[in-house]
């Protein structure tokens, strides 16, 4: 089945830009999405279709994907941004969602 | 207003049955494509399974982990999607969400989540 691959967690200082990779084989052939969930939240879909940002989420929030990195970039990092980010493909072959295992981000 | 309510949680022993619900307002529930997803306790998110709407098909897909013992339907005339979860084992400990792709691609609409706790 298609593993998707991100780095447990990942700092970064406030106002600077973040940047979440997810790892997958010819993952730029896919569309990915992008969530974020804080503690005792659901999920909130962030980006879907590799860049494009559903209605109400700040533009500080882009995504980008190419090659085997999808990569979720978070500008002007604010304290509110400490969250798990989850990226996620259908994968056709196996007709299932698959999620990355997560990343922590941790604004220092 | 747009929402979707999960219930039915609890605390089950291993090898038992539990009937999650979800029930949906505010959207054309009709054409929807409803999908379970969980999470184990301080885990990542894992996508449990779907079920199409009537018209594209009404089929279901579901994780390896879970074929063969969970079991996704709908009941369009209660705008409620259901999953039947049997010979529950510890590692199906989690929450469990419900959640659709309501306005745009990706799932952009999710409940609040209902809590399975498997444990003798």
């Amino acid at each position: 089945s298609y593993v998707l691959t991100q780095p447990p967690s990942v700092s970064v200082a406030p106002g600077q830009t973040a940047r979440i990779p997810c790892g997958g084989n010819n993952i730029g052939t896919n569309s990915v999405h992008w969530y974020q969930q804080k503690p005792g939240q659901a999920p909130v879909l962030l980006i879907y279709y590799n860049s494009d940002r559903p209605s109400g989420i700040p533009e500080r929030f882009s995504g980008s994907n190419s090659g085997n990195t999808a990569t979720l970039t978070i500008s002007r990092v604010e304290a509110g941004d400490e969250a798990d980010y989850y990226c996620q493909v259908w994968d056709s072959t196996s007709d299932h969602w698959v999620f990355g295992g997560g990343t922590k981000v941790t604004v220092l | 207003e747009v929402r979707l309510v999960e219930s039915g949680g609890g605390l089950i022993k291993p090898g038992g049955s539990l009937r999650l619900s979800c029930v949906a307002s505010g959207f054309t529930f009709n054409n929807a494509w409803m999908n379970w997803v969980r999470q184990a306790p301080g885990k990542g998110l894992e996508w449990v399974g779907r079920i199409k709407s009537k018209t594209g098909g009404g089929t279901t897909d579901y994780a390896a982990p879970v074929k063969g013992r969970f079991t996704i339907s709908r009941d369009d005339s209660r705008n409620t999607v259901y999953l039947q979860m049997n010979s529950l084992r510890t590692e199906d400990t989690a929450m469990y969400y419900c959640t659709t792709d309501y306005s745009v691609v990706g799932f952009d609409l999710w409940g609040q989540g209902t809590l399975v706790t498997v444990s003798s």
